[in-house]
């Protein structure tokens, strides 16, 4: 199985800042990656596929870059709605593996 | 708009099974597999496997190999999961998510159930 390691595990930043999450894959994945946000009790929202585009209604300040095992999340001028958790996955065939997440704190 | 909808909570007892649906409320299945997904409490995301329910394929991830049946009901827009045997570490959210298949090429999961909790406990 592929696995996904995701760093930092947490990350603290302030409203404005830019933060950039690191996620790797085991094997080569091209760029079948996403990146969800989930907030405490509610079910994840896709922000990112293929990558590196970014779903519809997602605001421009996400952005998703990488291919082969290397991929980054860059959130820019972090707002407060931001803070939350986030999490890489592969989708490569119909296997998937989620990293193990990164809480974004104030 | 399409939404999936999941069953409601449940409290199981140890050695049990559990079955919870997701309806595509408003749309159906067509030209998307469904995964089930789980999340322990304050633990991150675990893949349980899917179903592409219009040609009945099924996948399962690795750890939960012969404890879980995923099937669907293309008809009504339905999907299930039945999780057999079930231990107090199997406590957890479990959701449902979409994704669009073509061409035998899956996507990311671009709708997501409400979550359904199961209590296990004796």
């Amino acid at each position: 199985d592929i696995q996904m390691t995701q760093s930092p595990s947490t990350l603290s930043a302030s409203v404005g800042e830019t933060v950039t999450i690191t996620c790797r894959a085991s094997q080569y994945i091209n760029n079948w990656l996403a990146w969800y946000q989930q907030k405490p009790g509610k079910a994840p929202k896709l922000l990112i596929y293929k990558a590196s585009n970014l779903e519809s209604g997602v605001p421009s300040r996400f952005s998703g870059s990488g291919s082969g095992t290397e991929f980054t999340l860059t959130i820019s001028s972090l707002q407060p709605d931001d803070f939350a958790t986030y999490y890489c996955q592969h989708y490569i065939s119909f296997s998937y593996t989620f990293g193990q997440g990164t809480n974004l704190e104030i | 708009q399409v939404h999936l909808v999941q069953s409601g909570a449940e409290v199981k007892k140890p050695g049990s099974s559990v079955k919870i649906s997701c309806k595509a409320s408003g749309g159906t299945f067509r030209n998307y597999a469904v995964s089930w997904v789980r999340q322990a409490p304050g633990q991150g995301l675990q893949w349980m496997g899917g179903i592409v329910p219009v040609f009945g394929t099924t996948n399962y991830a690795q750890n939960f190999q012969g404890r879980v049946t995923i099937s669907a009901d293309e008809s009504s827009g339905t999907a299930y999961v039945e999780l057999s045997s079930l231990r107090p570490d199997d406590t957890a959210v479990y959701f449902c998510a979409r994704d669009y298949y073509s061409d035998f090429k899956h996507d990311a999961f671009d709708l997501w159930g409400q979550g359904t909790m199961v209590t296990v406990s004796s």
